[in-house]
């Protein structure tokens, strides 16, 4: 079974609708990442958690919001989507325990903004 | 600012043409440079991290580089396998957070 899993893996939704991507990782890592990755721009940091109570902004949060239920789920919520949110998005881990700042991600959540 | 740089933005090699993409930084007090390897459609998949000048790391036919202001992947004998993009990423100077090159679309033909 794959340490991060990300669902859905696939997402078509419309202009203005609330959508909520999920992580969970079996990894036991405290520490979990929201990226976007756009043709172009290479992956971008949208949020970061390095542990439940803890949630940071990223480069890009704007239209954004993140939930850290536990210590292995990390939601990332699209509160009104817009097209120019149509992108790859991938969840990642690191632990402070092990090399704190390597990450390991999921396999992404593809998104269309209709 | 600190800044990753990748080069060349694509790269295509024959099947066993050996070749080296480069990952050029600036970041005040480097503490780790990191490989990733990424399949279209998927997550990055970890390969190395180097954090000290001369330091070397292999994989296969993978071999990561280090000096003070750029890293290498030298690829020897590259398979059709090897195709992938590869990223590389340094920490954001004094934070934990990751910033990353764009990356090199490396295509190896048969």
């Amino acid at each position: 079974d794959a340490d991060v899993t990300q669902t859905p893996r696939n997402r078509i939704t419309k202009t203005g609708k609330r959508i909520m991507l999920e992580c969970s990782q079996t990894k036991g890592h405290d520490r979990m990442y929201w990226y976007r990755q756009d043709p172009g721009l290479g992956l971008r940091l949208i949020y970061y958690s390095f542990d439940v109570k803890d949630i940071n902004k990223g480069e890009i949060s704007d239209g954004y919001s993140v939930s850290r239920q536990a210590q292995a789920k990390f939601s990332l919520s699209l509160e009104s989507a817009i097209p120019n949110q149509t992108a790859l998005y991938f969840c990642a881990t690191s632990d402070l325990a092990e090399d704190q700042e390597t990450q390991y991600f999921g396999p992404g959540t593809r998104l269309l903004v209709l | 600012e600190d800044q990753v740089t990748q080069s060349p933005e694509a790269l295509r090699l024959q099947e066993g043409e050996s070749s080296s993409l480069n990952c050029s930084y600036t970041v005040s007090g480097l503490r780790g440079l990191f490989w990733y390897r990424q399949d279209p459609g998927k997550g990055p998949e970890f390969l190395f991290t180097l954090y000290s000048a001369g330091e070397e790391k292999e994989k296969e036919r993978l071999k990561a580089t280090l000096t003070k202001k750029e890293s290498f992947l030298h690829i020897t004998a590259p398979k059709p396998e090897d195709s992938a993009t590869y990223l590389c990423a340094v920490p954001q100077g004094g934070s934990e957070k990751l910033v990353f090159g764009k990356g090199t679309k490396l295509t190896v033909n048969p």
